[in-house]
């Protein structure tokens, strides 16, 4: 059974870079088809993609997000990690890591609220 | 950016109705349509991939349909574990969005 789960700080200060982890069991970040993702939601939101990287470490960006994030991958730990610079409140939100199998995403971690506040 | 827009935003409906829910894409996005289901506070979930294929698991009182930048999410017999928002999301480019959702209330 494939399992994700989110860690990292649930408060972030205006202006600094959230870090987030995703460590990722019952499946490998190494191989297979599939895109390892980040999207959030605001709250009472639709959720948003936010990126994704492949097992060959090519990522993909929201255009809206481009210039403020980073996804990468560390193989031997088997998890993925997302930064995302200079926050605002606007970056308020529920952050999920997920599996994108390229025909929806089918595995989801169980999210974790990041407030952007001083 | 390819935009996604639901209707209705929201929905009252009784148990054992029929519902259906749907999605418009900004441009044409063949098949390439996905449906979640979420509850609060929960992860969505998927329901149906490639417009009408049912993830394993899923119940087959719902179904998909639609091609191009129409689609449909259609749920035979309302059961009370439905009550939920649902979600569209086109997966047609390199890049995902989703639409805002439709909830289904109890009426």
């Amino acid at each position: 059974q494939v399992q994700l789960q989110e860690s990292g700080p649930g408060l972030v200060k205006p202006s600094e870079t959230l870090s987030l982890t995703c460590r990722v069991s019952g499946a490998s970040v190494s191989s297979g088809n599939y895109y390892w993702s980040w999207i959030r939601q605001p709250p009472g939101k639709r959720p948003e993609w936010i990126g994704y990287i492949f097992y060959t470490g090519s990522t993909n960006y929201n255009p809206s997000l481009e210039s403020r994030v980073s996804i990468s991958a560390d193989k031997s730990k088997n998890q993925f990690s997302l930064r995302l610079s200079s926050v605002t409140a606007a970056d308020t939100a529920v952050y999920y890591c997920a599996r994108d199998a390229l025909d929806g995403v089918d595995y989801w971690g169980q999210g974790t609220l990041v407030t952007v506040s001083s | 950016d390819i935009q996604m827009t639901q209707s209705p935003s929201t929905l009252s409906a009784s148990v054992g109705d029929r519902v259906t829910i749907t999605c418009r894409a900004s441009q044409n996005i063949n098949i390439w349509l996905a449906w979640y289901q979420q509850k609060p506070g929960k992860a969505p979930n998927l329901l149906i991939y490639k417009a009408s294929t049912l993830e394993s698991g899923v119940p087959s009182r719902f179904s998909g349909s639609g091609s191009g930048a129409e689609f449909t999410l259609t749920i035979s017999s309302l059961q009370p574990d439905d009550f939920a928002t649902y979600y569209c999301q086109q997966y047609n480019t390199y890049s995902r969005t989703f639409g805002q959702g439709t909830k289904v209330e109890i009426k």
